[in-house]
């Protein structure tokens, strides 16, 4: 199936500083990147989706200076989680969506970032 | 906020035992796919069901869509310790590609 990464893996950094996580599709394009965070025992809260050209879309409540994406290409996505603060850390994780026809829409996912603000 | 409600939350089995995790929307649904999350691991795919009332299988695993395609459930039978981790079910509600997660069943087998 098809392979996403993420980097960095886990990131532990002081407050007031900003972290980029990339995430990479290795060996097929996509147009469409979704970005989640995760809570500990708590379910994928979808933050935004990102269009390799265009801006991304955030969902509600989601702060747009805060979580800088950008889809400069088919197969990079980054977030950049900017002036983080402690009640910033957690579970990013990305996923891409496989586009064309005949497939089942499937996400594939990255095997996430764990990020820690002290 | 969420718009696809899972349960159980927890789902502690005796190895061997079946067990059924339920997904309900508030709205149709234009598919729903189930996913496994094992314990410090990432979501991983494991089917997609798309017509009304469609049963799928993989082994022991039978996913159900119900047919008025508001609900979907995973039965799992003869439970072994590899079924160990949380399984989510994420309905695709509009047609911009977007996944509404439900919170999640988390198994636990006990020997």
């Amino acid at each position: 199936g098809a392979v996403v990464s993420q980097h960095p893996s886990w990131v532990i950094c002081k407050s007031g500083t900003s972290v980029k996580i990339e995430c990479r599709s290795l060996d097929f394009q996509a147009t469409t990147m979704f970005w989640y965070r995760q809570f500990p025992k708590q379910s994928l809260m979808l933050m935004a989706t990102s269009n390799e050209g265009s801006k991304a879309t955030y969902e509600q409540g989601v702060e747009k200076d805060k979580f800088l994406i950008n889809h400069a290409s088919l197969t990079l996505s980054t977030l950049t989680v900017t002036s983080a603060h402690p009640e910033d850390s957690s579970f990013y994780i990305c996923s891409a969506r496989v586009a064309g026809e005949g497939l089942d829409n499937e996400q594939f996912f990255g095997p996430g970032t764990r990020l820690t603000v002290l | 906020g969420q718009q696809v409600m899972q349960i159980p939350q927890y789902q502690h089995v005796q190895e061997g035992e079946d067990f059924t995790t339920y997904c309900n929307s508030s709205t149709t649904l234009s598919n729903i796919q189930w996913y496994k999350q094992r314990p410090g691991g990432h979501p991983v795919f494991l089917i997609q069901l798309v017509k009304s009332g469609e049963v799928k299988k993989q082994k022991r695993l039978t996913f159900q869509f119900g047919e008025a395609k508001k609900n979907s459930s995973l039965h799992i039978t003869a439970t072994q310790t590899t079924d160990v981790g949380t399984y989510f079910c994420a309905g695709r509600i509009s047609n911009d590609y977007k996944l509404s997660f439900g919170a999640g069943t988390t198994v636990t087998v006990r020997a």
